[in-house]
């Protein structure tokens, strides 16, 4: 089946730093999309990207659909504290009806 | 409600219970989801519905897992027998159609002792 990673898997920062982590599938996706989950809460969308090479920015946020189909990226500029938390890439392809996910990036933010 | 809302948000039960939990999507949302999420891992697809129908349970993993969505609206997923490896976080999510991105509940936390 399906299959996603995500690297790195955590990552320690500084506050003010630029961050950036990534996901590749075994497949071809038509569909990514990157999630932001807190503690206790349920995933949180942060940007969605529906065709290759598509460059989508949502505040200190940007996300690229790769050429290939079989991966993006995503980028957060100038973090800060509330950055914190874990980062998942999921993706749809023509014939499954469901979203995979990957198994996150765990990002921490130091002061 | 504006969100997903789940219910209840906690359940502990005894190896061998039966429960049910409990989603009520996005109002209008045609699709609905459950995944399952274990500690430190990513959320894991379970079934997915399009209006009343399972449109994909390939993820349900055997057969005392069962879920439904008899109006389109509210679904519950059902867990016979449950074991100890059952204990993970239920996550819901809905969209307006089947391939809109998934807005998410909170969860239900189970826990099978």
């Amino acid at each position: 089946g399906q299959q996603l990673n995500q690297s790195p898997q955590s990552m320690f920062i500084q506050e003010g730093e630029d961050v950036s982590m990534n996901c590749t599938s075994s497949s071809i996706f038509n569909t990514w999309l990157w999630y932001k989950q807190d503690p206790g809460e349920g995933p949180v969308l942060l940007i969605a990207l529906y065709k290759a090479g598509e460059l989508t920015s949502n505040g200190r946020l940007t996300a690229q659909f790769g050429i290939t189909r079989k991966d993006s990226f995503l980028n957060i500029s100038a973090s800060i504290p509330s950055d914190v938390g874990i980062y998942f890439c999921a993706g749809h392809d023509n014939y499954g009806q469901n979203f995979v996910f990957g198994p996150g990036t765990r990002l921490s933010v130091l002061p | 409600g504006a969100g997903v809302s789940q219910t209840p948000s906690n359940k502990v039960t005894e190896k061998g219970k039966y429960v049910e939990l409990r989603c009520d999507p996005i109002s209008g949302h045609t699709a609905l989801y459950w995944y399952r999420q274990s500690l430190g891992q990513g959320p894991e697809f379970l079934i997915y519905f399009q209006g009343t129908g399972a449109a994909d349970d390939s993820g349900l993993p055997n057969d005392r897992f069962f879920a439904v969505r008899p109006e389109g609206s509210v679904s519950t997923l059902k867990i016979q027998r449950t074991e100890r490896g059952d204990s993970a976080v239920y996550l819901c999510a809905s969209s307006l159609r089947g391939r809109g991105y998934p807005f998410f509940g909170q969860g239900t936390r189970l826990t099978v002792v």
